[in-house]
């Protein structure tokens, strides 16, 4: 059955370095999405991404945070000067449709833990 | 504001037994609500995904209702396992593209 694969699982790094987070949604899905859930706390929504753009991020995706698809396959997530309460778990999803019609297809997740 | 409560925040039950959790929320316009189960240190994955037009929908042990009138959803776990435990989320959908996340309800089966 097809997934939804993130790459680091788990990446610990000192504050004020850069992180990027790895992605490999479905093939044949149109929609990216990444969201956070810091620990023992609600998931919440970061970035959508359709067609090699930004569709909407919420006020959490500020100046540090970037979204890529820089190949066919990849969609990445970029921290650019990592913070303590940056420390999370962060799901890449996708889905064939717009959120609020399609499936959510989440990965396993990538914990981030910055010192 | 667009809003999901879930209730209970948490649930203890005894394996072999049924639960029911809810899910109340102010999303409007309404899309679809979906019931994700998350088990811990896991991504989300989906359960069921109702529309304004269905009431109930089933996979496997998970049966979800939803009332689009009083904007409400439960998800009814019949004969629970110890594989159950987990958080489950309700998420609702607008039709502007917008989801909104609940807290979630974590569930413990206990043998």
């Amino acid at each position: 059955e097809p997934e939804v694969t993130q790459t680091p699982s788990h990446q610990v790094t000192q504050m004020g370095q850069e992180v990027i987070l790895r992605c490999v949604p479905i093939s044949n899905h149109l929609y990216f999405y990444w969201y956070r859930q810091i620990l023992g706390q609600k998931v919440e929504f970061l970035v959508s991404f359709y067609n090699n753009e930004i569709s909407e991020k919420s006020e959490i995706f500020d100046d540090q945070f970037s979204v890529e698809r820089p190949d066919g396959s990849n969609f990445t997530l970029k921290i650019r000067s990592t913070k303590l309460e940056d420390s999370a778990m962060y799901f890449c999803a996708s889905s064939d449709r717009r959120q609020s019609t399609g499936e959510l297809f989440f990965g396993e997740g990538s914990r981030l833990t910055v010192l | 504001k667009n809003q999901v409560e879930q209730s209970p925040q948490s649930l203890i039950i005894l394996e072999g037994k049924n639960c029911t959790l809810q899910c109340n929320y102010t999303v409007s316009p309404f899309s679809n609500l979906r019931w994700y189960k998350q088990d811990t240190g896991r991504g989300p994955v989906s359960l069921t995904i109702m529309t304004f037009s269905e009431n109930t929908k089933s996979n496997g042990r998970y049966t979800a209702t939803l009332d689009a009138d009083t904007k409400q959803s439960s998800l009814h776990i019949t004969a629970s396992q110890l594989s159950d435990s987990a958080s489950y989320i309700c998420v609702v959908s607008s039709n502007a593209g917008k989801s909104t996340f609940g807290d979630g309800t974590t569930l413990t089966v206990k043998p």
